[in-house]
Parts: C-alpha cells; structure tokens; sequence
C-alpha cells in the first residue's frame, strides 16, 4: 500500500462548482497533513495544512480530516479557471528527522 | 515574508561537469529540504538538514552531495550525473522538520546531457 495515495484524474468542474479532491494516508499515526497546489512548470505552493480532526476554512478553500479513516480531502468551492493545477495532498511522515511524503496529485480542470 | 530562493533557475551540464546549486532563507528556518520531481511525478524527498545537520538521506547516489554551511543556507553538489537525473531540483524550508509547514523555492530545472 502506497503512503499517500490520490486519484491522479483529471477532475473537471464547470466554473463556480465545487471541486473535491481526496487523499489516503496508511501510517496511522502522521499528524500533520498539507495540500499543495502545483502549477505546470512551477513549484508547489502551500495553501492548507490541517492538524485535527474536522474542518478547516480559509477563504473558498476548506480541508478535512478524519484520523479514525484516515482521510483528508480539498474542497474548493466556487472554482475559477485559476484553480485548474495539480492538487499534491502531502503527510508528516512520523519518524526521526520526518519529513513531508506526497502523494502522485489529482490534476484539476477548471472549464469557463 | 515566506520565500525560498534558488539559483540557478535553468541549469545545463555535461556528464563530466561537476555544478552546485544553491538555496538561501531568510525565514530562521531551521529544516531545510532537497526534493527531485521529475515530470507528472510527486516531489521525492532526497536529503533533510536539521539544525545543519544532516538527518535523513533517502539512499541518494553519491554523484549527489549536500551541504549546508549555515542555518539560511543549502546546496547540492552535483558530479558525473546521468541524463535520467534531468528533473526539477526543488529546495524548501519549514520552522522544524517535525509536523510543520514546509515552504518551497521555485526550483532549478537541470538538464544533463
């Protein structure tokens, strides 16, 4: 089983529907879980990180965790064509010297 | 201010070259991170530094070797490298390298030919 596993897609929405992107993680005891968005060419940017159980908000974009499933997902709400990028979903890797593990990212679709 | 800056951008070498790239933060980081991401791939993790010292070297060859002279500075020494080593060299820096957020710098593009 891969650490970080995602659909790699793509996903397409129309503009201004929600997008929903999912990750799996298999080491149960990670705690700490970030999304990145990746565009072609570029280097990832950070735009969530989530530390507990639940929901985070921050502005059209909303992460959740479930630790007990071991779960986390992206909603991006009200989508633009700007969103369109690769989504890496990536963990905390819970050993000496850890270090971010990513998943192969879901590639949005963002059509106007 | 969270940026991560690496020089050069765009990089072309010979098998027999020998180059260096470099990272710098300004952010009192005291992780720093190498990743190599080739296209349509994940980042994968090379070498993390904590507090200067090297902590984890994920089975990298040895035509690759890091240096960290100081807290806000990084590199990567490169010699006799492969064409299959073409890829993006991605360096990023978090407070600690436990459980906290990792900013990335804009990459250098390497082609080896």
């Amino acid at each position: 089983q891969k650490e970080v596993e995602q659909n790699s897609g793509p996903l397409s929405v129309p503009e201004g529907a929600i997008a929903s992107l999912n990750c799996t993680y298999s080491d149960r005891v990670s705690q700490s879980f970030f999304w990145y968005r990746q565009y072609s060419g570029k280097s990832p940017e950070l735009i969530m990180s989530i530390y507990s159980n639940g929901d985070k908000e921050d502005g059209r974009f909303t992460a959740q965790l479930n630790k007990a499933s071991q779960y986390v997902s992206l909603l991006i709400r009200d989508s633009q064509p700007s969103d369109s990028a690769t989504y890496l979903c990536a963990v905390n890797k819970v050993q000496a010297g850890t270090a971010l593990i990513f998943g192969k990212g879901t590639t949005l679709s963002v059509s106007s | 201010d969270t940026e991560v800056t690496q020089t050069p951008k765009h990089l072309v070498m010979g098998m027999t070259n020998k180059k260096s790239l470099k990272c710098e933060q300004h952010m009192g980081h005291r992780a720093m991170y190498w990743y190599k991401q080739k296209a349509k791939k994940p980042p994968e993790l090379m070498f993390v530094y904590s507090y200067e010292k090297l902590s984890i070297n994920e089975s990298v060859p040895s035509r690759f070797s890091p240096e960290c002279p100081n807290s806000s500075l990084l590199n990567l020494h490169l010699h006799a490298l492969q064409p299959e080593d073409s890829a993006l060299y991605l360096c990023a820096s978090s407070q600690e390298s436990r459980n906290t957020e990792a900013f990335f710098g804009q990459g250098t593009r390497l082609t080896v030919v």
